[in-house]
């Protein structure tokens, strides 16, 4: 089924560790997101790729990195992961590039930092 | 801050009634989209109007713009208990950001009693 991957799905992670999530979609869309989701604060974008090998910071980006080396895969790296990173995580992709279109989602990754 | 504010945070109503949701958002937007979101899942995109267009319909959803009160609302006709979800208002405001992503309003919390 066509679709975009997130993994892991959920992680328990000690402050102060190394975390990538990954992303991957067989979409072959050009744009690719992420975004953070808290309780009472909906989604705010961490990063964003408008196509392959340009990459954007979002609303959110300290903390946070992202590559975009091909069309289909944008992880998002956490250098050295605090509690304050807590969160589900939302991969999203969209069409185009040339405006924002409908966006499509992952099902997410729960993180917790201790 | 938030781009779009989604009014009220939280809905409770009666099977087969209808369902109102209001978004106001700050800036000047190429379109508004809507999404809904199933507990514990990703993000479905619902119906996009464009800033051009004042109301757009699909199915039992209806959605109003009205881009001089920078507000849009969202109508679910004849509500059913599988409507139970969070909605989302989304704006690409790339006109005044740069930024081709989708900002997200913090959501409205829909319960449908069968």
């Amino acid at each position: 089924i066509a679709g975009i991957t997130q993994a892991p799905t959920s992680q328990i992670l000690a402050a102060g560790r190394r975390m990538t999530l990954r992303c991957t979609q067989d979409m072959r869309h050009n744009a690719m997101y992420w975004y953070r989701q808290d309780l009472g604060l909906g989604l705010r974008l961490i990063h964003y790729s408008n196509t392959a090998g340009t990459t954007g910071k979002g609303e959110v980006p300290d903390g946070y990195s992202v590559s975009r080396a091909n069309t289909d895969d944008f992880p998002l790296t956490l250098a050295s992961a605090v509690p304050s990173q807590t969160s589900v995580y939302f991969c999203a992709t969209s069409r185009s590039s040339a405006n924002t279109g409908e966006l499509f989602f992952g099902e997410g990754s729960r993180l917790t930092v201790l | 801050s938030q781009q779009g504010e989604e009014d009220p945070q939280a809905l409770s109503i009666q099977e087969g009634e209808n369902a109102t949701m209001n978004c106001s958002y700050k800036t000047s937007i190429n379109n508004l989209q809507w999404y809904r979101q199933n507990s514990g899942r990703g993000l479905v995109h619902l119906i996009l109007i464009r800033s051009n267009e004042r109301e757009k319909h699909s199915g039992r959803l209806r959605v109003t713009l009205d881009t001089s009160k920078k507000s849009s609302s969202l109508l679910i006709t004849a509500s059913r208990a599988a409507d139970t979800a969070s909605y989302f208002c989304a704006t690409d405001a790339s006109v005044d950001t740069g930024r081709r992503a989708l900002t997200f309003g913090s959501g409205t919390r829909l319960q449908v009693q069968p």
